[in-house]
């Protein structure tokens, strides 16, 4: 089943808002990666968190790994209509799969911004 | 740098015929995988092989389904008799680490919309 669960499914944002979508795991990642796949396309890696309570930026983007390193989060302030897509979470650990640190992606979180 | 190439872009298969789908890692990486999407649905791991070795199977479907990736060429989806409920988008990835390793993100193809009629 789904150990990696993302919400919201969706969010329709006015341009200019602020859009938070959440990652959250029941065992500790070793790791949580961040991907954005824009309609039509194909996934894009976007960040890796790696240490507890870490913070990460990209311009307009905060990425979180929650200090149990259980949880995520990726904040977009005042989006823009290029920020249209999909993003994935991913969370890695190896209590997911014997023998190797499997990536488990959340089912991903669409976002639709209004000019 | 070319990134990860797969082929066809589009592929359209009568019920019952059979699909091979094609993917070149970036080069110099040896770790692939094979997701499968539905239209505004997520990604759904299938398979992760290394040079030669199917590492872990264990989202492919046991039967109609196989997966390969040799020294030399192309890592391969193979559908066998294809089924309406097989059509969706099929993407491969590469990485230069294992998964989770420190700065070996997964890289994309732009994938494979296979059609089953």
């Amino acid at each position: 089943g789904q150990q990696v669960m993302q919400i919201p499914q969706y969010q329709h944002v006015q341009e200019g808002e602020d859009f938070t979508t959440y990652c959250n795991s029941s065992t500790t990642l070793s790791n949580i990666q961040w991907y954005k796949q824009r309609p039509g396309g194909h996934p894009v890696f976007l960040i890796q968190l790696v240490k507890s309570g870490e913070v990460k930026k990209q311009k307009r983007l905060t990425f979180q790994f929650g200090e149990a390193k259980k949880n995520s989060s990726l904040h977009i302030t005042a989006t823009q209509t290029t920020d249209v897509g999909t993003y994935f979470c991913a969370g890695g650990g190896a209590m997911f799969s014997g023998g190797y640190n499997k990536l488990i992606f959340g089912a991903g979180t669409r976002l639709a911004v209004h000019p | 740098n070319a990134g990860v190439m797969q082929n066809p872009r589009h592929l359209v298969r009568r019920r019952g015929q059979e699909a091979r789908l094609r993917c070149s890692p970036v080069k110099g990486h040896s770790h692939v995988y094979w997701y499968r999407q539905l239209p505004e649905e997520g990604l759904k791991f299938m398979v992760y092989l290394q040079k030669e070795n199917i590492i872990d199977e264990s989202g492919m479907p046991k039967e109609r389904f196989s997966a390969e990736f040799p020294k030399e060429g192309p890592s391969i989806l193979r559908i066998q008799q294809v089924v309406r409920g097989d059509s969706a988008a099929y993407f491969c990835a590469s990485s230069l680490g294992q998964p989770s390793s420190y700065n070996s993100p997964l890289h994309f193809g732009n994938g494979t919309r296979l059609t089953v009629t």
